[in-house]
Parts: structure tokens; C-alpha cells; sequence
């Protein structure tokens, strides 16, 4: 079966700092993988998907994340942080392909100080 | 621009009450979604569909029931609505790159 572990619920950063948000998949097939992004009292927005091209995505608002199958993990990473990047962010894998159910992780929510 | 739009943005309902949520997208996707998201559990996977009166249970189904009439529109029901079903309730449709979310009713059920 299919699962995503978000490696710490909470992460603070600076602003300006380098923004890394972890997360590790366990998949018996090569997997399609997301991450999205909510902000408060909002639904769920795609910032990146994998889906077998590239290993390294880059998504919208600068993120981008790379896919390293020898360490099961699909970790995004920002440059430098902006205040307007505090939200709550969150990986997800689907086994089949990009249209099916997705299984998500527990979510990762980023804090951004000035 | 992919387009889910659901009926309300926050709804309070009584124990006992039946509750509709529904959902519709304009981007005539076959798939459609309702996922649950509660603090510290993140997005569980409650109902889906593939296709104009498929249903298909996800992982955690007990207690909801769900319609899909047209292919753009995907209801989900309380047939009995209880205080553990209090949570933020997210639709979601998908071509074959992505899902889409809407902007999630957020129910209070007293």
C-alpha cells in the first residue's frame, strides 16, 4: 500500500531563508507525486506534480522539488522564504496515475518570520 | 482556469439533521473526489466517482453516502449528521495531470 510521510508538522523559517519541506513515500510502483499548498479558510492548490519526466519540478511561487527514487523522498524547497508563503503544505502520492485518489500526508505548516 | 465550486462555505447543522454538500465542476473531468481534513490527520479520502452514477467507497465511507446525477456535479450526504462529523469537507475533480480542490465547506455539526 501506498503511504506519505511529512517529516515535521511545524517548520519557521526567516524571511529570506531556505525553505525545506520534507516528505518520504512508500510506493511498490513508480509513483506520481504532488505537493499543494492551503492557505487559511482555503482549499487545496497544486504547486508541483511529478509524474516520470524530469526528477527536478519546478512549480509555481518558486518552489520546486526533486524526486530521488533511491531515497523514496519528494522534498520542496524554496530559495528564499516570503512572508506570503506561510501556509500549510502538503505531499501526496497516487499509484496509478495523476487522475486517481491520492493519499496525502499529514500536512507540514510553514510559519515565516520577518 | 479549472473551476470546483461547492454550495456553502461554512454550514451549521443540528445531531440528526440530513446534510447535502454539494459540488460541481465545470471542466466536464470524469473524476471527482470528497475528502474530510481534520488537524494533525490531514485529507482522508471519503467517497469518489469515475463516471455519471459510479461510486466508489474510499477509506473512510461509515456515515456518508454520496450522488453523482451529472457528470459535473457530485453531492455528499449525512444521512444522520453526529458532532464527529464536524470538519472541514473538501471536493475535488481530476483530469489525467491533477486534482482540483474547491474551497471547502467548513461544517459545524451541534
Amino acid at each position: 500500500a501506498q503511504s506519505v510521510t511529512q517529516l515535521g508538522s511545524h517548520v519557521s523559517v526567516s524571511e529570506g531563508a531556505l525553505v525545506l519541506l520534507r516528505c518520504n513515500y512508500s510506493s511498490s510502483v513508480p509513483p506520481y507525486l504532488f505537493w499543494y499548498v492551503q492557505y487559511p479558510n482555503q482549499g487545496l492548490q497544486l504547486l508541483l506534480k511529478y509524474t516520470s519526466a524530469a526528477t527536478l519540478v519546478k512549480g509555481i511561487n518558486g518552489f520546486e522539488a526533486e524526486f530521488k527514487k533511491s531515497e523514496t523522498s519528494f522534498h520542496l524547497t524554496k530559495p528564499s522564504a516570503h512572508m506570503s508563503d506561510a501556509a500549510e503544505y502538503f505531499c501526496a502520492v497516487s499509484p496509478n496515475q495523476a487522475g486517481t485518489a491520492l493519499i496525502f500526508g499529514k500536512g507540514t505548516t510553514l510559519s515565516v518570520s520577518s | 482556469d479549472v473551476k470546483v465550486t461547492q454550495s456553502s462555505r461554512y454550514l451549521v447543522k443540528r445531531t440528526g439533521e440530513k446534510v447535502f454538500l454539494e459540488c460541481v465542476q465545470d471542466m466536464d473531468h470524469e473524476n471527482m473526489f470528497w475528502y474530510r481534513q481534520d488537524p494533525g490527520l490531514g485529507l482522508r479520502l471519503i467517497y469518489f466517482s469515475y463516471d455519471v452514477k459510479m461510486k466508489e467507497k474510499g477509506d473512510i465511507p461509515e456515515g456518508y453516502s454520496v450522488s453523482r446525477e451529472k457528470k459535473e456535479r457530485f453531492s455528499l450526504i449525512l444521512e444522520s449528521a453526529s458532532t464527529n462529523q464536524t470538519s472541514m469537507y473538501l471536493c475535488a475533480s481530476s483530469s489525467r495531470q491533477a486534482q482540483y480542490f474547491g474551497p471547502g465547506t467548513r461544517l459545524t455539526v451541534t
